[in-house]
């Protein structure tokens, strides 16, 4: 069965204090890991995809990179308007699902 | 303007009573999926949808069914809701499963 565990499940930052998210995964057959921002009542927005071990991406203050075991987002010089519940999800080679992490909630004071 | 459109936004029913929760896509998209969220559960998969007249249970599917009569829509059905379906429901739709997935604004469900 997939299991991906996100830590911590909340962090509060100052403004500009620079920081990481991690998602642990165990997975038999990574066919993607996804991230996602989530504002509160709203639906999940897409950020990144990760496929293999060594990838990176960057989207103005994010980046996300992956290990064989984990992905971290690195937050650098967070804002208020980053504020929100970041979620992990992988996919899985032999199922046509996705497994969804219960999130880390950030929290970036002015 | 790409998007996934679910309604009602919010609902409040009483058990027993069948209800249906609709959801369009404008993207073409063939994956299509439900989830629901609740508080310390993250988001957990109902029923997914690979193509037309092609579904499938995901981790969660009792009390649930669905349809795929069309592409761009995959209503969810509870055919007689119980309280503990009460929750935020989304819809996604997305080109396969393993790429970047469109939400829709969310169903805020409530069975009294």
């Amino acid at each position: 069965e997939d299991q991906v565990t996100q830590s911590p499940e909340a962090l509060r930052l100052q403004e500009g204090e620079s920081s990481s998210l991690n998602c642990s995964y165990t997975v038999s057959g990574l066919r993607g890991l996804f991230w996602y921002r989530q504002d509160p009542g709203k639906g999940p927005e897409f950020l990144f995809t990760l496929y293999s071990a060594g990838e990176e991406k960057e989207k103005e203050r994010l980046k996300a990179t992956l290990t064989k075991k984990e992905s971290f987002l690195h937050i650098t010089a967070p804002k208020p308007e980053d504020s929100a519940t970041y979620l992990c999800a992988v996919g899985n080679s032999g199922y046509s699902t996705l497994t969804f992490g219960k999130g880390t909630m950030l929290l970036v004071s002015p | 303007e790409a998007q996934v459109t679910q309604n009602p936004r919010y609902l409040i029913t009483v058990t027993g009573k069948k209800l249906t929760v609709t959801c369009s896509q404008n993207m073409n998209h063939e994956y299509m999926s439900w989830y629901r969220q609740d508080p310390g559960l993250g988001l957990r998969q109902i029923y997914y949808s690979m193509n037309v007249e092609v579904t499938d249970k995901g981790d969660v599917p009792e009390g649930y069914k669905v349809s795929r009569k069309e592409k761009r829509n995959f209503p969810l059905i509870l055919e007689s809701p119980s309280p503990n379906q009460t929750s935020l429901y989304f819809c996604a739709s997305s080109k396969g499963v393993n790429t970047e997935a469109f939400f829709g604004q969310g169903t805020r469900l409530t069975v009294v």
